[in-house]
């Protein structure tokens, strides 16, 4: 059974860029899926930032693209979210996740809360 | 992209009724391609439907959905207490997901 964990400082600054890391533990990254982050400011709504595969192809929300960079590190079986020039708007919820492409998302992490301010 | 408008915004029904809640796309959605999520407080979502009527595992079957084109439901038989939460629909279309703003489910 797969098992996701999100890591990463809870605070950022604002105009500074905000990291997490998701720690996959039960299967591979390399055998398959997409790897994706999905954010929920407090709340409010879900909102799907991007995904990656194992060999490195992105997909991103065309309203973050030009902020987001989602990298993959398969020998450590992880992936990683940076999110640049954040506001307090970027104030949510984040949580990683396992999906085929283009089909549900059976598998979260619990999601770790980060919040914008100076 | 796709919009997703989740009806009505807070539904109020007691223990024992059925529940339908609505998510309609802004275009047509591949059923294929339209789940729901239940999402209780404090916790992640989770998969309840996918490809617009199918029951993710463990998933009792007082859930079940319809709908094709732009016209969603999620329809839940007989409520039972654990079922009070927040749904949220979602859909895949031109390399983006989107969900809908959800429909919060609470106890009358």
């Amino acid at each position: 059974q797969v098992q996701l964990q999100e890591s990463g400082p809870g605070l950022v600054k604002p105009s500074e860029t905000l990291s997490l890391t998701c720690a996959v533990s039960g299967y591979s990254i390399s055998s398959g899926y997409y790897w994706g982050w999905i954010r929920q400011p407090p709340g409010k709504g879900l909102e799907w930032i991007g995904s990656i595969y194992h060999s490195g192809s992105t997909y991103y929300n065309p309203s973050l693209k030009s902020r987001v960079t989602i990298s993959v590190d398969t020998s450590k079986n992880q992936f990683s979210l940076k999110l640049s020039s954040v506001t307090a708007a970027d104030t949510a919820v984040y949580y990683c996740a396992r999906h085929a492409w283009g089909k549900q998302v059976g598998d979260w992490g619990q999601g770790t809360l980060v919040t914008v301010s100076s | 992209e796709i919009v997703l408008t989740q009806s009505p915004g807070t539904l109020s029904l007691s223990p024992g009724e059925r529940a339908t809640l609505s998510c309609r796309a802004s275009q047509s959605v591949s059923s294929s391609y339209l789940a729901w999520y239940q999402q209780k407080p404090g916790q992640a979502p989770r998969l309840l439907i996918y490809g617009a009527s199918s029951r993710a595992t463990g998933i009792p079957d007082r859930f079940s959905g319809s709908g094709s084109g732009t016209d969603f439901t999620l329809t839940i038989s007989r409520l039972e207490p654990e079922d009070f939460a927040v749904y949220y629909c979602q859909q895949y279309g031109s390399s983006v997901y989107t969900f809908g703003q959800g429909t919060k489910l609470e106890i009358k």
